[in-house]
Parts: structure tokens; sequence; C-alpha cells
């Protein structure tokens, strides 16, 4: 069965700082994986995939993952963290030879303080 | 521009009522998706569908139900309201076709079960 973990409830990280948000997965095939952000009161918006090919991924707002095969994690960096980076971060991973449906991590918050 | 919407925002209802949770989208997504979002759980997905007259279970389909009459609409019913299915939910929907596809989501919508 395919499985997701955000080892950190929370993470604290100074502006200006860089930042990781980690996250590693369990498929029998090759992984999808994927990053959404959730800012309070709003849906989940999509930041980055990795499908096949480079393994550091580049998304939305300079955020940035990379797809390590041996160590099974997708983590999420950012070089420089900003205020407006605080927020509620997913990762989810799909199995891309089943047909299974998405699985998101339960999620780890992101607080950067000023 | 295309989105995904969720009505009502809010909703308060009693033990044992019916309710029906709207969700349109005119991405002309062949996917979509309900989730509920639980502190310490993360999003669990409740039921899916992969196009018109397609439904299928989620992990936490009990006391759920929904159905698919066009490609822009999937209602969520809950069939008598439990104290246990005060939550958020979020729609979502995907273009469908491959699992290479990222969600799109909506804003939500806050159940209160009294």
């Amino acid at each position: 069965a395919q499985s997701v973990a955000q080892p950190e409830d929370q993470v604290n990280v100074a502006e200006g700082n860089p930042l990781t948000v980690k996250c590693t997965y369990s498929v029998s095939g090759n992984p999808y994986l994927f990053w959404y952000v959730q800012y309070p009161n709003r849906g989940l918006q999509f930041l980055l995939k990795y499908i096949t090919g480079d393994n550091l991924v580049k998304g939305s707002y300079g955020f940035e993952a990379e797809f390590n095969k041996s160590q099974t994690s997708f983590h999420l960096k950012k070089p420089s963290a900003l205020v407006s980076d605080s927020a509620l971060y997913f990762c989810a991973v799909r199995d891309s030879d089943r047909d299974d449906k998405i699985i998101f991590g339960k999620g780890t918050r992101l607080h950067i303080l000023p | 521009d295309a989105e995904i919407t969720q009505s009502p925002r809010h909703k308060i209802t009693e033990t044992g009522r019916q309710v029906t949770l709207a969700c349109h989208q005119t991405w002309n997504h062949n996917n979509m998706f309900w989730y509920r979002q639980d502190l310490g759980h993360g999003l669990r997905l409740i039921h899916y569908s992969y196009g018109v007259q397609d439904t299928n279970k989620g992990e936490v389909s009990d006391g759920y139900s929904v159905s698919r009459s066009n490609t822009e609409d999937l209602p969520l019913t809950l069939e008598s309201a439990a104290s246990s299915q005060t939550s958020v939910y979020f729609c979502a929907s995907s273009l469908g076709g491959t699992a290479k596809d990222e969600q799109f989501f909506g804003p939500g919508t806050r159940l209160t079960v009294l």
C-alpha cells in the first residue's frame, strides 16, 4: 500500500533563512509526488510536482523540492523564507503503476518568524 | 477564468438532518473528489468520480453519497448528519486520463452538526 509521512507537525524558521519541510513516501512502483500549500480559510493550492526526469523540481513562489529515490524522500525547500510563506503544507503521493488515488500527508505547519 | 466553487461556505445543521454540499467546476475536468479535513488526520478522501455517471467510495465514505449527472457538478449528501461529520469539506477536480495531473481545490465548506 502507498503511504506518505510528514514527520514534523510544525517547523519554525526565521525570515531570510532557508527552510525545509520534510516528506517521505512509500509506493510499490514509481512515485508521482506533489506539494500543496493551504493558507488560512482557503483550499489547497498546488505548488509543484515530480513526475520524472530532473530530481530538482522548481515550483511556485520560489519553492523547490528534491526527489531522492534511495531515501524515498521529497523535501520542500526555499533558499530564503518570507513571513508570507507561513501556512500549512501538504505532501502527496500517487503510485504511477497502480490505479490508486492520491494520498496526502497530515500536513506541516510552517511558521516564519519576523 | 475557470474555477471551482463550493456552497454554502458555512453550514450549521442538527443531528439526523439530510445535508447537501454543492461543488461546481468550470475547468471541464473529468475527475472530481470530495475530502474532509480534520485536525490530526490531514485530508481524507470521501468519494470521487472519474466522469459522468461514475462514482466511487473513498476511505471514509460511510454516511455520505454523491452523484455525477454532468461534468461540472459533484454534490455531496450526508444522509443523516452525525456530530462526527462536523468537519471542513473540500471539493477538488483534476483533468483526468493520467495520474500525473494535479488537483485544483475549492475554498471549502465548514459544516457543524449539533
